[in-house]
């Protein structure tokens, strides 16, 4: 069975405090890992898709790689408005379709 | 675009009640989901649809239907409403160029919060 585990379940960070979070998995050929963020009481957005290990990808703040096994979430400088919980998702083929695994997402929390 | 759009905001059902959950988006796309979150327990897949007709069981089904008349609708129906349906309500749709291609992110509405006393 497709797993994803996200750690930690709780990040708190100073302002401009830079650290990464966690993502791994263990999924039967991996088609693409997706990172979502979510504001209290709201939807998730989407930030990334990462197809290869190898590849990253960056906007502001936020870097995403992927290896193998895992996939980081790195979190430059962090403002207060980044403020959120992070989710990581895996798209894998089950049943002639591409399954999509969520995991149960970092919350961070940026201080001023 | 207004995106993904859902309704009710809120609700709050009695045991026993029945109710609809309405999904609509307007992108065209050919997959949508309904999941439930619960807190600390991420989201949870009740059904999904690959295109207009075509519906299968996600992880937690019981308790639930669906029906895929149309590419944009994609209704969610609660029978005999229990306190374990306590829960946020999510409809997402995402683009795939067929069933079994890759899919492209998930596109998610606003919410439905629901409370079963």
């Amino acid at each position: 069975e497709d797993q994803v585990t996200q750690s930690p379940e709780a990040l708190r960070l100073q302002e401009g405090e830079s650290s990464s979070l966690n993502c791994s998995y263990t999924v039967s050929g991996l088609r693409g890992l997706f990172w979502y963020r979510q504001d209290p009481g709201k939807g998730p957005e989407f930030l990334f898709t990462l197809y290869s290990a190898g590849e990253e990808k960056e906007k502001e703040r936020l870097k995403a790689t992927l290896t193998k096994k895992e996939s980081f979430l790195h979190i430059t400088a962090p403002k207060p408005e980044d403020s959120a919980t992070y989710l990581c998702a895996v798209q894998a083929l089950m049943r002639g379709y591409q399954k999509v695994t969520f995991g149960t997402g970092t919350k961070l929390q940026v201080i001023p | 675009n207004a995106g993904v759009t859902q309704t009710p905001k809120f609700r709050i059902l009695k045991i026993g009640q029945s109710m609809t959950l309405q999904c609509t988006q307007d992108m065209n796309h050919n997959y949508m989901y309904w999941y439930r979150q619960d807190p600390g327990m991420g989201l949870k897949l009740i059904y999904y649809s690959v295109g207009a007709g075509i519906t299968d069981k996600g992880e937690v089904p019981n308790g639930y239907n669906v029906s895929r008349s149309t590419t944009e609708d994609f209704p969610l129906r609660l029978e005999l409403a229990a306190p374990s349906q306590t829960s946020v309500y999510f409809c997402a749709s995402s683009y795939s160029k067929a069933p079994g291609s890759l899919q492209n992110e998930q596109f998610f509405g606003p919410g439905t919060r629901l409370t079963v006393l």
